[in-house]
């Protein structure tokens, strides 16, 4: 059963401290989101990448945040230094989109989520 | 404004009741449409997508009125069960990037 696998799921740290997220997308989905969830702001998209490249990352701060896909079988996302304000639920999402396909029915899967908590 | 707007609710409803959700969109170029649920805690999980001729799976229906750039849908015979949070996403355009609205709570009581 393909699932999208996200490290770790639930993730306690301090203030100042660096924290990477990890996600294994499904095998042979081409394209990655990382979204951010809060109460207060529902599900923000903060990057995507298509077949490893990132696409548009407008939604995520950039003096603090960085997300990366060294292989295709790995997306990172990384906070540092973190701040309480970056306390919320990280999902990971992959998808599969043909070239040249409008992309009426393209599904994306997501992963269980990081609970991020910054103290 | 936002991208994608719903009304956050929650909808209390009796079961077997029909309840509908609209949400809007902002930009007329949007591509593709979908409803997603999310359980307490889960993650979201694809419902169905939004067709231009409306579409129906069991229960559910879904409609896109283009004109008005809005989306409904649309529960029959309410279930414990579906007592969710429903958001509705939208493409767009260009590179199937997949905006979420807030979502709408429907508790279903028995």
């Amino acid at each position: 059963d393909a699932r999208v696998t996200q490290t770790p799921r639930d993730k306690v740290t301090e203030m100042g401290q660096e924290v990477t997220m990890r996600c294994q997308p499904i095998l042979g989905h081409n394209t990655v989101f990382w979204y951010r969830q809060t109460m207060m702001q529902g599900l923000e998209l903060l990057a995507y990448f298509r077949n490893r490249a990132p696409l548009d990352d407008s939604g995520m701060p950039k003096d603090r945040f960085s997300a990366e896909m060294p292989d295709a079988t790995l997306a990172t996302l990384k906070i540092q230094p973190s701040e309480p304000r970056d306390s919320a639920v990280y999902f990971c999402a992959s998808s599969n989109r043909a070239r040249g396909v409008v992309p009426m029915n393209t599904e994306a899967f997501f992963g269980q989520g990081t609970r991020l908590t910054v103290v | 404004r936002k991208e994608v707007e719903q009304d956050p609710g929650p909808f209390n409803v009796p079961e077997g009741a029909t309840v509908a959700f609209n949400c809007t969109y902002s930009n007329s170029a949007s591509q593709s449409f979908f409803w997603y649920r999310q359980d307490c805690r889960k993650e979201p999980k694809l419902l169905m997508s939004v067709y231009s001729s409306g579409n129906e799976d069991g229960r559910f229906t879904a409609q896109l009125n283009r004109a008005s750039q809005y989306i409904s849908l649309l529960i029959r015979d309410s279930k414990l069960s579906d007592s969710a949070t429903y958001l509705c996403v939208v493409n767009p355009g260009g590179y199937n990037k997949l905006i979420f609205g807030a979502g709408t709570r429907l508790a279903v009581h028995p």
